[in-house]
């Protein structure tokens, strides 16, 4: 069964500094997607960075990119030039073949990070 | 625009009530999802619809039914709930629930909801 694992309950960083959350899945398929998702206080799930198996590249989006490391099962978001409006609680999600349906997302518990000003 | 609405934001009732939230998305989504959070967890997938069918049930309790009436409203009915139903209630929605676009769920700002 397809598992995420976030071994980072809370993470704290100084304002502008860099952070790096992570992220470990297990599965048994070769072609899949992985996303990281950020929950502010005001609670909506908001799509922060999407990476496709079958790429190579590491997915960037601004002052976020991921280093997927696809033999390692290893896919950590790091978050350059940290500000405020960071501080969230980001979960790792992916996403999971169902039978016929796909699209159903398996997420970590969640990553707490706090930003210091 | 990628916005999923929901209504309300908050909502208390008590277990003998009935209720309904309600979740909308002028995208063209195919795809709608409705979630459980409790607080500090991940979302727990409940319901998928794909096309104005229900594509996707977690074993969910019949107390919770959802509804599609079209492709762009969702509804979840709610009735005899139980206090440790209370939760974030999330909607989300997709292009379709497959494809290279399919993946991406946009998510709703939730419905708070307390069951006393």
């Amino acid at each position: 069964a397809q598992t995420v694992t976030q071994s980072q309950p809370e993470m704290s960083v100084q304002e502008a500094e860099t952070v790096t959350l992570s992220c470990t899945y297990d599965t048994s398929e070769s072609d899949y997607y992985l996303f990281w998702y950020k929950q502010p206080p005001s609670r909506q799930m908001i799509l922060v960075i999407r990476q496709e198996a079958y790429k190579q590249q590491n997915a960037t989006e601004n002052r976020f990119s991921v280093n997927f490391q696809k033999a390692a099962k290893s896919f950590s978001l790091k978050i350059s030039d940290s500000q405020l409006g960071d501080a969230a609680m980001y979960f790792c999600a992916y996403r999971f073949t169902y039978g016929g349906a796909t699209n159903k997302l398996i997420f970590g518990t969640g990553t707490l990070l706090a930003v210091q000003p | 625009d990628t916005e999923v609405t929901q209504t309300p934001k908050h909502l208390v009732m008590g277990m003998t009530n009935k209720k309904s939230l309600k979740c909308e998305q002028h995208m063209g989504h195919r795809a709608m999802y409705w979630y459980k959070q409790k607080a500090k967890k991940p979302p727990e997938l409940m319901f998928v619809y794909s096309y104005e069918k229900l594509s996707i049930n977690e074993s969910v309790p019949s107390r919770f039914s959802p509804e599609c009436p079209n492709s762009s409203l969702l509804n979840l009915h709610l009735h005899a709930l139980q206090p440790e139903d209370s939760a974030l209630y999330l909607c989300a929605s997709s292009q379709d629930l497959g494809g290279v676009l399919g993946h991406e769920q946009y998510f709703g700002p939730g419905t708070r909801l307390t069951v006393t």
